[in-house]
């Protein structure tokens, strides 16, 4: 069964304005984080975003903000007055159990983010 | 400030050949890992390694080797490339995960292999 479900393969939006990037999940750990990554058309993945299944508040940086929504096991990608070099390749994933033992990142299959002038 | 530092960048080979990623990460971190990349499947994990000595298979491990002999370098060897090996590779590294304070992952800038 896939674990992080990103259902919008692409997505168009204009300068300046809003978008919101889908992610559910699922698990039945109660100890859980939830990333964003975006990989530009240049390869790199950058860390955007993180949100851990205890945190209270919606997590935010800068421009971007995630939209988690626990019992609906979502945890969407707001992006504030996009900016043409916001285009680009968006990944949600999500690392389970708590400790300090390994566990790897499970990844969906990513959105991509087209935004115009 | 250089993070994670994968070489090559592109790589052609033949089927047959073995080749080492390199992948160094600067940060002290104790974790290490490779993903592959395909598309339409988002990151899958090879091997990861949980300190210098110690590395376990991933989600994809077949055709692949990795060892740790320090802290900073986490070499994946593809020992008779296959055409099914063509994709993006990705080292990451991250701190020792702490209880309620997980900590993402930083990534190199990946590997575009080639098999043919």
């Amino acid at each position: 069964a896939q674990k992080i479900t990103q259902t919008q393969p692409g997505m168009f939006v204009q300068e300046k304005e809003a978008v919101t990037l889908d992610c559910t999940y699922d698990t039945s750990d109660p100890s859980y984080g939830l990333f964003w990554y975006k990989q530009p058309s240049s390869g790199e993945m950058i860390f955007l975003i993180y949100q851990g299944s205890y945190d209270q508040q919606n997590a935010t940086e800068g421009r971007y903000s995630l939209n988690f929504q626990k019992a609906r096991k979502s945890a969407n990608l707001v992006i504030s007055a996009s900016q043409l070099g916001d285009s680009a390749m968006y990944f949600c994933a999500m690392r389970e159990g708590g400790g300090t033992g390994f566990q790897k990142l499970v990844f969906g299959t990513g959105t991509r983010l087209l935004v115009s002038p | 400030n250089a993070g994670v530092t994968q070489t090559p960048k592109f790589q052609v080979l033949k089927t047959g050949q073995s080749m080492t990623l390199q992948c160094a990460q600067d940060m002290n971190h104790e974790y290490m890992s490779w993903y592959r990349q395909d598309p339409g499947m988002g990151l899958r994990l090879i091997h990861y390694s949980v300190g210098a000595g110690i590395t376990d298979q991933g989600e994809v491990p077949n055709g692949y080797n990795v060892s740790r002999s320090t802290t900073e370098d986490f070499p994946l060897r593809l020992l008779s490339a296959a055409p099914s090996q063509t994709s993006v590779y990705f080292c990451a590294s991250s701190p020792r995960y702490e209880f309620r304070n997980n900590t993402e992952a930083f990534f190199g800038q990946g590997t575009r292999l080639t098999v043919v």
